[in-house]
């Protein structure tokens, strides 16, 4: 089955950029039929959408993170990717990737998540 | 913005039913995804589209949905279902989470 893996640096200095990377293996991004989504978690907090891709590069985001946020996807690599500029402690979180099926079937299935600490 | 509004926290006795709302304007005419997050681990889907259980999950999750709020409903609760439950649907373009619930069972 399809599993997502998130990999990237643990921690990022104020002002500068995150960057994250989801792996999907057990499936292709390029065979299309689904969006690929990055969710963020607040520690002890909710789930916080952030933005989605389809393969084709087409992307939507969360109108809050919309003037920070760049997703795009690598097809040959199967790998989709998300930066965040100019962070603050604010962005502090357990970042998750995972796919939604685009019939409105929810997220299925998410990668483990990665803990990003924004600190100098 | 459209918001979600969850209660904070459901105790339920062990093989009890629990009941987990989640309320916005209209929510049902909108379809809503519940997901089952236990300490430390990634959500997991466990209702989608209102009443449908994905492949794994338990015939004792069951959901529903209509006017202002929806329900997550866990028959024969067991203590491996103590979890943060979330709601979630999409209103323009936007996915949108409620703020989950944590559940008990005593």
């Amino acid at each position: 089955q399809v599993q997502l893996q998130e990999s990237g640096p643990g921690l990022v200095k104020p002002s500068q950029t995150l960057s994250l990377t989801c792996t999907v293996s057990g499936g292709s991004i390029s065979s299309g039929g689904y969006y690929w989504s990055w969710i963020r978690q607040h520690p002890g907090k909710g789930l916080e959408w952030i933005g989605y891709i389809y393969y084709s590069g087409s992307t939507y985001y969360n109108p809050s993170l919309k003037s920070r946020v760049t997703i795009s996807v690598d097809t040959s690599k199967n790998q989709f990717s998300l930066k965040l500029s100019s962070v603050t402690a604010a962005d502090t979180a357990v970042y998750y990737c995972a796919r939604e099926s685009g019939a409105d079937r929810g997220f299925d299935p998410w990668g483990q998540g990665t803990l990003v600490t924004v600190s100098s | 913005s459209y918001e979600l509004t969850q209660p904070l926290s459901v105790s339920v006795a062990l093989g009890q039913t629990a009941r987990i709302t989640c309320g916005g304007n209209n929510i049902g005419s909108k379809n809503v995804h519940w997901y089952q997050q236990k300490p430390g681990q990634a959500p997991v889907l466990v209702i989608y589209r209102d009443s449908n259980r994905p492949s794994g999950i338990p015939e004792r999750f069951s959901g529903s949905n209509s006017g202002n709020t929806a329900t997550l409903t866990i028959s024969r609760a067991q203590a491996g279902d103590e979890a943060d439950y979330y709601c979630q649907v999409w209103d323009s373009s936007t996915a949108v989470f409620g703020g989950g619930t944590k559940l008990t069972v005593l």
